[in-house]
């Protein structure tokens, strides 16, 4: 049964930094990983997903990286802002096209 | 190209009532997914369709969880009676079988709180 572990938890950083999110997953057998953003109470918003034969994925200021051999994902985040305050989640596609969640890193950017 | 639609945003029941969720899936979208997201916790797969037959509903409690999707196109979830422990984001989200169906797009959710 894959399981997805996120570290840390909860995270608070001051307005520039650059901060990174841990994801791993046990079951390294995967089509893709993604990473979503959640504003409280919301849906979900896909960031980026990489495929399984990728490393790297970038958008703007986020790069997420892919390790699917040691079963791990960082989401890189730039210049942290206040609007980047959110829960991000990391999830794996894994067989039947299943989607695992894990439960998510709650960032805060202060100013 | 549209996204997937959800309704209604917002819904406060009591316990012992039940309550019923729509789900738009986008145009094509042969797969269909319900997700049950607690606070705190990552979304949960409830059930999947394929067309408008069921592949996966091994986490819905069947007791009080019921799911539907006529015509393979738009679905409904309903819970009859609810709990207190069914306060949650329930989330939707369609895939599409022609990209190989590996990656899933949500709608908005819908906030439900039971008192």
């Amino acid at each position: 049964k894959q399981e997805v572990t996120q570290i840390p938890a909860a995270l608070s950083v001051p307005e520039g930094e650059n901060l990174v999110l841990n994801c791993s997953f046990t079951d390294s057998a995967i089509y893709n990983l993604q990473w979503f953003r959640q504003d409280p109470g919301k849906g979900l918003t896909s960031l980026l997903l990489i495929q399984s034969s990728q490393r790297e994925q970038t958008s703007g200021r986020l790069n997420a990286s892919l390790d699917k051999s040691s079963g791990r994902s960082t989401l890189y985040i730039a210049a942290s802002q206040p609007g980047d305050s959110a829960t991000y989640l990391c999830a794996v596609t894994g067989t039947a096209s299943k989607l695992t969640f894990g439960t998510g890193t709650r960032l805060q950017v202060t100013l | 190209e549209a996204g997937v639609a959800q309704s209604p945003r917002y819904k406060i029941i009591e316990k012992r009532q039940s309550v019923a969720f729509w789900c738009n899936p986008i145009s094509g979208h042969a797969t269909l997914y319900w997700y049950q997201q607690i606070l705190g916790q990552g979304p949960k797969l409830l059930i999947q369709f394929q067309n408008n037959g069921v592949v996966d509903d091994s986490q819905l409690p069947k007791d009080r969880f019921s799911a539907e999707r006529l015509k393979g196109v738009d679905s409904t979830l309903k819970i009859q009676p609810a709990k207190l422990e069914d306060s949650a984001v329930y989330l939707c989200a369609s895939s599409s079988l022609r990209t190989g169906g590996h990656e899933q797009y949500f709608g908005p959710g819908t906030r439900l709180t039971v008192t």
